[in-house]
């Protein structure tokens, strides 16, 4: 049973320059929700994806805005990077969307804009 | 708004110990949801256990325990004879219904506390 999976692992950018993170849920999951973690703490939600639509956001600015494909899958995008973008972004699905349902994550995606 | 805190930052055990990382939470609702997670050094966020705000029973997981009291709104987790494959980030994390209504919710988490285990 395959887990959650995104891809790349590693990304290195410059200021500026636009970026697509992509997720593919665990087996049999329909949700998808982002987060943004800096180094020394916790997760910070990004937003959600169920049936293709955005159905919750956290507090982030546009320039952060995503996709869920009718596979599931889900991309992040992020236009206009800061340096305070670099930080582990991690993937997460779920079973629906109640507050209930266990989200189980992906291994991240470690971003750097220097 | 939910809010999650885990006031230990950072905890050094001798392996065999057992170890307390405390967990306090804010919320309105009167249905939540508390979770933990472990984020070993490979970075992915591993899930250990889920909670709803009806069921104050703890629970025993092998060598992991959980403390759960709505009375002072806490969610302690307990590591017994600590090993050194539990050396990790731990986070607490809540989470509730939105007032948007939308039937989404966020997963709201705790800044986290780094346990080392010295062998």
């Amino acid at each position: 049973d395959a887990g959650v999976t995104q891809s790349p692992t590693h990304l290195i950018k410059t200021r500026g320059q636009q970026v697509t993170l992509r997720c593919s849920p665990k087996s049999g999951h329909d949700t998808v929700s982002w987060y943004q973690q800096a180094l020394g703490q916790g997760p910070q939600f990004i937003f959600q994806y169920y049936e293709e639509e955005e159905r919750q956001r956290g507090n982030f600015p546009d320039r952060f805005s995503g996709h869920q494909f009718p596979n599931y899958s889900s991309e992040l995008n992020v236009n206009a990077l800061l340096l305070g973008d670099s930080a582990l972004y991690l993937c997460a699905s779920s079973l629906g969307t109640g507050p209930m349902e266990t989200q189980y994550f992906g291994p991240g995606t470690r971003l750097l804009v220097l | 708004a939910q809010k999650v805190t885990q006031a230990q930052t950072e905890i050094s055990v001798v392996e065999k110990e057992d170890v307390t990382l405390d967990c306090v939470y804010e919320t309105r609702d009167t249905t939540y949801y508390l979770f933990w997670y472990k984020q070993p050094p490979s970075g992915e966020l591993v899930f250990l256990i889920r909670r709803n705000s009806f069921d104050e029973q703890n629970e025993i997981s092998g060598r992991y325990s959980w403390n759960f009291q709505k009375s002072t709104s806490s969610f302690n987790f307990t590591i017994t004879a600590s090993q050194v494959v539990d050396s990790a980030v731990y986070f607490c994390a809540l989470s509730e219904s939105p007032y948007s209504g939308a039937g989404s919710y966020q997963l709201t988490f705790g800044k986290g506390t780094k346990l080392s285990v010295i062998p």
